[in-house]
């Protein structure tokens, strides 16, 4: 079983767009994160949500909102997509505040036209 | 603020050659320490952490790191290296008790064979 799972793999769009990508975690994990991964591999957090709640908020334009139905899931979703938002977006989830590491999803690489 | 330096971008290795990947931290309290690996096309993976205890730490495929407090790093090794260890590194730390962690740049590893 996929622990944490991202739709769709692949997403490609023209400027100016709204989209969405989702992400489900089965793990029971308390703590999600959306991360950008850029062309050269640098690993940006943008947002992390604790139990449904924001808990840290990168700079980030206020295109990107991510939303938490509940504690298994965090959606992020994109409005009016510009070039520089090509990228793959990872989600994580992180279950032990002590001990644990997080797992990440398979990615969602965008290309934005 | 807390940052983490990989000090190596690129290295490029033959089969059977050692490798040394350096990660330096700047927080000076309590830390976990992580190295995630990603494979081309793929998403990151726990390859090993440490919390406590023995600063030896050894991970899956061969991997070992070496805490060393004194010196802020945390330096991941293997003796002999693979054509299939080619991927991208990233060293990770978070402070105790936050949700966070703040990742290293990567460092991209080609094994040729």
């Amino acid at each position: 079983d996929t622990a944490v799972s991202q739709t769709p793999k692949y997403l490609v769009t023209q400027m100016g767009n709204d989209k969405s990508i989702k992400c489900e975690q089965n793990l029971g994990h308390d703590t999600m994160y959306w991360y950008k991964q850029d062309s050269k591999k640098f690993l940006k957090i943008m947002f992390s949500y604790n139990n449904k709640e924001l808990i840290i908020n990168e700079t980030v334009p206020n295109r990107f909102s991510p939303k938490s139905p509940d504690k298994a899931h965090l959606n992020l979703h994109i409005n009016s997509l510009e070039l520089g938002d090509s990228a793959v977006y990872f989600c994580a989830s992180f279950g032990d505040r002590g001990s644990g590491e997080q797992f990440f999803g398979p990615g969602t690489r965008l290309t934005v036209l | 603020a807390q940052s983490v330096s990989q000090h190596n971008h690129h290295v490029i290795l033959s089969e059977a050659a050692s490798l040394e990947l350096g990660c330096n931290y700047s927080y000076g309290g309590t830390v976990n320490l992580f190295w995630y690996v990603q494979y081309p096309g793929q998403h990151l993976q726990l390859l090993l952490k440490y919390f406590s205890g023995d600063p030896l730490v050894k991970g899956i495929k061969g991997f070992e790191a070496e805490f060393i407090k004194s010196k802020f790093s945390f330096n991941l090794r293997k003796p002999s290296v693979q054509w299939s260890d080619t991927a991208e590194y990233f060293c990770a730390v978070r402070r105790g008790g936050s949700y966070i962690p703040t990742f290293g740049r990567g460092t991209s590893l080609i094994v040729h064979p």
